[in-house]
C-alpha cells in the first residue's frame, strides 16, 4: 500500500499563480486533512475534510480552498498564490475523525517568488 | 480556542542518557494527545498517543503521562540512541476530539550525541 501520495513533491510559482496540490489514501480512511508547515510554528491545519462530501475550516483557511474529490482524494487549491504562502504542505488521513491517529503524505515544497 | 506550547525547542544528550520533552494545553476538554516524530525532510509519524482516561502508557522505551488537573502532558525516551535524532511534535485534539482537529506544539528538535 502506497498510503498517502500527495503530488507535487515540489512546485515554484509565483505571485498571483494559481495551483492545485492532490493528495490520495488507498487506506480507505473517512477522514482527510491538509496541514502547512513553517519553520518554527509546527503544522497547522488549514481545511479538514471528516467524511467524503463535507470539508470544514481550521486554523489558517484565509487563501485557500479545498475539493473532497471522492473518500479517496482530497485536493487545496491556491487561487491567487502569495509569497506568504510559501511552504511545506502536508495531507494526512485517518480512519474517523475522534482520538484516530493520522497518517501524513511525504509533503509537497511550495515556493512562491 | 486550544493552544499547544512546547519546551524546549532544542534538547542535546549523550547516547544513552534519558530525554524529555513538555507540552501544555488550554483546553480542558481536550482528550487525544499523540506524538508524533519527524526525521530531516521527512513526513511527520506516530509514535505513540494517549487518551484522557489513561494517566500513563509506555511502548518500549517510549512513554507519556498526562496530568489533566494541570493540563499537561510529556514524552520521555530512555536509552537515547542516535536514530532517536529527529524532531518531536506533541499534539492536543480542539475540543473533544470528535472533530479529528489537532492543535500542534511548535516542535522540539532533539540530537542524540554519540
Amino acid at each position: 500500500n502506497a498510503g498517502v501520495t500527495q503530488t507535487p513533491k515540489f512546485q515554484v510559482l509565483k505571485t498571483g499563480q494559481s495551483m492545485t496540490l492532490q493528495c490520495a489514501q488507498d487506506m480507505n480512511h473517512n477522514s482527510m486533512y491538509w496541514y502547512r508547515q513553517d519553520p518554527g510554528m509546527g503544522l497547522r491545519l488549514i481545511y479538514y475534510s471528516a467524511s467524503e462530501g463535507t470539508t470544514d475550516k481550521g486554523e489558517v483557511p484565509n487563501g485557500y480552498n479545498v475539493s473532497r474529490l471522492n473518500k479517496r482524494e482530497f485536493s487545496l487549491r491556491l487561487e491567487s498564490a502569495a509569497p506568504s504562502q510559501t511552504s511545506v504542505y502536508f495531507c494526512a488521513s485517518s480512519v474517523g475523525t475522534a482520538h484516530q491517529p493520522q497518517h501524513f503524505g511525504d509533503g509537497t515544497r511550495l515556493s512562491i517568488l | 480556542g486550544e493552544n499547544v506550547e512546547q519546551h524546549p525547542s532544542t534538547l542535546s544528550v549523550q547516547e544513552g542518557d534519558s530525554a524529555v520533552i513538555k507540552c501544555t494545553y488550554s483546553d480542558s476538554a481536550s482528550n487525544y494527545f499523540p506524538w508524533y516524530k519527524q526525521e530531516l525532510g521527512k513526513r511527520p509519524q506516530l509514535i505513540i498517543d494517549i487518551r484522557s482516561n489513561v494517566g500513563e502508557k509506555k511502548d518500549q522505551r517510549i512513554a507519556v503521562t498526562l496530568n489533566k488537573t494541570a493540563k499537561h502532558f510529556s514524552l520521555h525516551i530512555t536509552e537515547t540512541q542516535p536514530e532517536d535524532s529527529a524532531v518531536y511534535f506533541c499534539a492536543a485534539a480542539q475540543g473533544s476530539g470528535n472533530t479529528g482537529k489537532l492543535i500542534f506544539g511548535q516542535g522540539t528538535t532533539l540530537q542524540v550525541k554519540p
